[in-house]
């Protein structure tokens, strides 16, 4: 068992360039995340997804894009790579929508450098 | 959204409890208060979570205070390995299990 896998788990971009990140989950959860940490601080959502097809944004949203077309699969896209997203990036997933087994699980990270 | 505050960072001594203070005045009735730690270069992994009543699991013990506006993570015997950072999160009932994550407690454990 898995649980949440991220694919690369490095990255260097150059400003301009696009790429896809990956997150893949085992657990048939609902509900799954993205998160970035830049240093010092704590985590911050990007975009969520409460189901198959569905998404919607969290707090900082602006120069990501994200897909669900599968439920094991989360992508988090960057159109167009800016120092600013320089940062690791955390998926995480949850059973949703029972309270009692919302456990957040997290992939153990992807750290994307833009030069 | 409910916001939480937490001290930056804690020392311990190994083999020592540990208790790590975190405050959430506005709470709301509905809010879960969730404690997730952060191993160095890892994902975020869960430790505890509770509503009203303390709790107790095998990792470690949630103290929540009667009008809920407080809560401490109980670490009973520090290890080595339980440095890392120290969110306390408070979960709205809004459904969607959106989570905000403050700075944390940087927690160091001294041999």
């Amino acid at each position: 068992n898995a649980g949440v896998t991220q694919t690369p788990k490095f990255r260097v971009l150059k400003t301009g360039q696009s790429m896809t990140l990956l997150c893949a989950q085992d657990m048939n959860h609902e509900y799954m995340y993205w998160y970035r940490q830049d240093p010092g601080m704590g985590l911050r959502l990007i975009h969520y997804s409460v189901g198959e097809g569905t998404t919607a944004k969290g707090e900082v949203p602006d120069g990501y894009n994200v897909s669900r077309l599968k439920k094991q699969n989360f992508l988090l896209g960057l159109e167009s790579a800016a120092p600013s997203q320089t940062s690791v990036y955390f998926c995480a997933s949850t059973f949703g929508p029972f309270i009692a087994k919302n456990i957040q699980y997290f992939g153990a990270g992807t750290r994307l450098s833009v030069l | 959204d409910a916001k939480t505050t937490q001290p930056n960072s804690m020392e311990s001594n190994e083999e020592e409890p540990v208790h790590l203070p975190c405050n959430h005045s506005t709470i709301s009735g509905t809010d879960y208060i969730h404690w997730y730690r952060q191993l160095p270069s890892q994902g975020p992994e869960y430790v505890i979570h509770g509503l009203t009543s303390n709790v107790n699991n095998r990792m470690a013990s949630l103290a929540i205070a009667e009008d809920r506006k407080s809560s401490t993570l109980i670490l009973h015997r520090a290890t080595l390995r339980d440095a890392a950072v120290y969110y306390c999160i408070l979960e709205p009932s809004s459904g969607t299990y959106k989570y905000i994550f403050g700075t944390g407690t940087r927690l160091k454990v001294l041999a």
